[in-house]
């Protein structure tokens, strides 16, 4: 079955340095990406998406790589600071054209950021 | 500007007691509503979605109802408790649409004991 998943189930990195969260999807059909950020006891943020016809895409500070030939996702946080710490979730869209967002999340990367 | 409320934030229920979640959307007209459960460090597993008043999908079989009475409130039901109901359930919210991001509510911690 589908299923969207994650290399790493904990990151910890210095402050300042870069951080790169990994993800791998399994439906090479998905047209839409994800990338959130939770909180402890917080819904989750929404950080940046991409769609399938794109392998880059930038933010402030942060930057989304796709890679469908081996369905590779990843999420790359420059200059990480204390308060990113926290779980950040990739989702595959399924939806296919049913009218609603049918998002399938991975297990997430916890980030720890030391001062 | 759109916002998502749920409530409430916490609660500890017996097993066997009955639920009800709520969650209203406000800023915005028409928008798929959906329903996750989070376990402890795990992902989001999605229970339900609405594209409509009265229209409910459910996406896995389980213990759980949810029900559309209004364009922008959504509420997540069960008449008896089990243990495995324990969880973090968030609310979500969507444009109309096959894609776009998701904005979720707060979330609500459920504990049955």
């Amino acid at each position: 079955g589908e299923s969207v998943g994650l290399h790493l189930p904990t990151l910890s990195v210095q402050e300042g340095d870069n951080s790169i969260i990994n993800c791998a999807y399994s439906n090479s059909a998905s047209d839409y990406f994800i990338w959130y950020k939770q909180e402890s006891g917080k819904g989750p943020q929404f950080i940046i998406d991409i769609r399938s016809n794109m392998d880059k895409r930038q933010g402030q500070r942060v930057t989304v790589l796709l890679n469908k030939t081996v369905k590779h996702l990843s999420l790359q946080i420059a200059a990480t600071q204390p308060g990113d710490s926290a779980v950040y979730f990739c989702a595959e869209n399924l939806s296919m054209n049913t009218g609603f967002q049918k998002l399938v999340f991975g297990t997430g990367t916890r980030l720890l950021v030391s001062p | 500007s759109q916002t998502i409320h749920q409530w409430p934030a916490t609660l500890v229920q017996p097993v066997g007691s009955p639920l009800s979640l709520e969650c209203t959307v406000e800023g915005t007209s028409n928008p798929n509503l959906y329903w996750y459960r989070q376990a402890a460090g795990r992902g989001l597993q999605l229970l339900f979605y609405s594209v409509g008043i009265g229209q409910i999908s459910s996406e896995v079989p389980q213990n759980l109802s949810a029900s559309r009475p209004q364009d922008r409130q959504f509420i997540l039901s069960s008449k008896k408790l089990l243990l495995s109901d324990s969880g973090f359930y968030l609310c979500a919210w969507s444009v109309r649409g096959n894609t776009g991001e998701l904005f979720f509510g707060e979330g609500s911690r459920l504990t049955v004991l």
